[in-house]
């Protein structure tokens, strides 16, 4: 079964080192997606990705966040200068092409923790 | 404003009871989707069901029941017969059909369950 792939499973960083974070999303599917999960907290949306672009972004992806699509398979997620408060699981999801009603499936996760 | 509420932080029961974990979401959209994912301690999210909202059949898989209802704008989770396997944190998610057709999902704070032997 096709499954969407994140490496690392963990990274440590230092306070203001760049990350970057990558996805391999499910082979069929155009639409992609970045949440995170702070320790013990809910899931948060980060950034939505379509046709090479981004279709949404929240408030927590900030200028220090961008994300790209640099060949076809791979999508990543890179945080310019980490902070402490950066420290959380961060999810990487992917859709197929067919409207909202499709579903998303989530990699394992990477869980980047900033000291 | 979209907004999902589990009000429910943490539920313990003992194994081979019932237990409803509750979803309450708030939308202006007509048409949006409902979703349940289970996170156990190994950190992944797993996708459990999609519902739209024009769909209020409710649905069972094995153990597993869902109860939509947009009276009253709720889509609970019913586990029969629990086992400890069912032990995890479990996130009811909404997603609204806007015009820029994102999909994302909007969570609530998950409820934990934790099922003893």
């Amino acid at each position: 079964e096709p499954e969407v792939t994140q490496t690392p499973s963990h990274q440590v960083t230092q306070m203001g080192q760049e990350v970057i974070l990558r996805c391999v999303p499910i082979s069929n599917h155009l639409y992609f997606y970045w949440y995170r999960q702070i320790l013990g907290q809910k899931v948060e949306f980060l950034v939505s990705f379509y046709n090479n672009e981004i279709s949404e972004k929240s408030e927590i992806f900030d200028d220090q966040f961008s994300v790209e699509r640099p060949d076809g398979s791979n999508f990543t997620l890179k945080i310019r200068s980490t902070k402490l408060e950066d420290s959380a699981m961060y999810f990487c999801a992917s859709r197929s092409l067919g409207g909202v009603t499709d579903t998303q499936y989530f990699g394992p996760g990477t869980r980047l923790t900033v000291l | 404003a979209q907004k999902v509420t589990q009000a429910q932080t943490e539920i313990s029961v003992v194994e081979k009871e019932d237990v409803t974990l509750d979803c309450v979401y708030e939308t202006r959209d007509t048409t949006y989707y409902l979703f349940w994912y289970k996170q156990p301690p190994s950190g992944e999210l797993v996708f459990l069901i999609r519902r739209n909202s024009f769909d209020e059949q409710n649905e069972i898989s094995g153990r597993y029941s869902w109860n939509f209802q947009k009276s009253t704008s709720s889509f609970n989770f019913t586990i029969t017969a629990s086992q400890v396997v069912d032990s995890a944190v479990y996130f009811c998610a909404l997603s609204e059909e806007n015009a820029r057709d994102t999909g994302k999902l909007i969570f609530g704070q998950g409820t934990t369950l934790q099922v003893k032997p």
